[in-house]
């Protein structure tokens, strides 16, 4: 099946530094990637989708200054979270929508494994 | 995105006993509804999706999910709880428009021996 893979799965930084966080489809080409935040006990709110070689579209609410995404390759895509704090502490997690394989008008997507961040 | 309502926050079951985990959908028009299950700390599973083509949708693990537009229900059901089907489930709304998916609060599953 469709492997998405997180690098790193857990990381905790200083308060003030910079941490990226690396998306990959291991098996397969992903037209978009998603990222995805997920507060304790909390479900996934979508914060933005990247489309490769364009810009992130991201959604209401979201910094796109302070997570910086980007896609580089049809299987790749990376967040960096700039400046960190501590309220950005969390779990995030990445999809990628299968290229060509489309179910009812409906891409499939396939989550990665997540990472967790905590900062200090 | 199709907007989706879980009902429970929490579900406790005994083992071998039936799940039935509630998810109501809200749109005017054909949905496209999934249910993910994650386990802690891993990833997000896939259980089973519909998409127009049969109304009662077979997933991985023995569990299914009938689509009931006249109740406007996707509630996913299993005949027998195992011990390894605790986790969190998810129900999730997709958009035929596009790639937006929209999560339910999720619903914590819990089995008791």
């Amino acid at each position: 099946g469709a492997v998405v893979s997180q690098h790193p799965s857990w990381v905790i930084c200083k308060s003030g530094t910079s941490v990226k966080i690396e998306c990959r489809s291991l098996d397969f080409q992903a037209t978009t990637m998603f990222w995805y935040r997920q507060f304790p006990k909390q479900s996934l709110m979508l914060m933005a989708t990247s489309n490769e070689g364009s810009k992130a579209t991201y959604e209401q609410g979201v910094e796109k200054d302070k997570f910086l995404i980007n896609h580089a390759s049809l299987t790749l895509s990376t967040l960096t979270v700039t400046s960190a704090h501590p309220e950005d502490s969390s779990f995030y997690i990445c999809s990628a929508a299968l290229l060509g394989k489309i179910a009812g008008g409906q891409e499939t997507q396939y989550f990665g494994p997540g990472t967790r961040l905590l900062v200090l | 995105a199709q907007s989706v309502t879980q009902l429970d926050s929490h579900v406790s079951v005994s083992e071998g006993t039936p799940v039935l985990l509630r998810c109501n959908y809200s749109s005017s028009y054909s949905p496209s509804l999934f249910w993910y299950v994650q386990h802690p700390n891993k990833g997000l599973q896939l259980l089973l999706k519909y998409t127009s083509a049969a109304t009662l949708v077979k997933g991985i693990n023995g569990f299914e999910a009938e689509f009931k537009k006249s109740e406007t229900s996707f509630h996913l059901t299993k005949p027998s709880a195992h011990m390894s089907d605790a986790a969190e489930y998810f129900c999730v709304g997709g958009s035929n428009s596009g790639y937006a998916l929209n999560f339910g609060k999720g619903t914590s599953l819990l089995v008791t021996p």
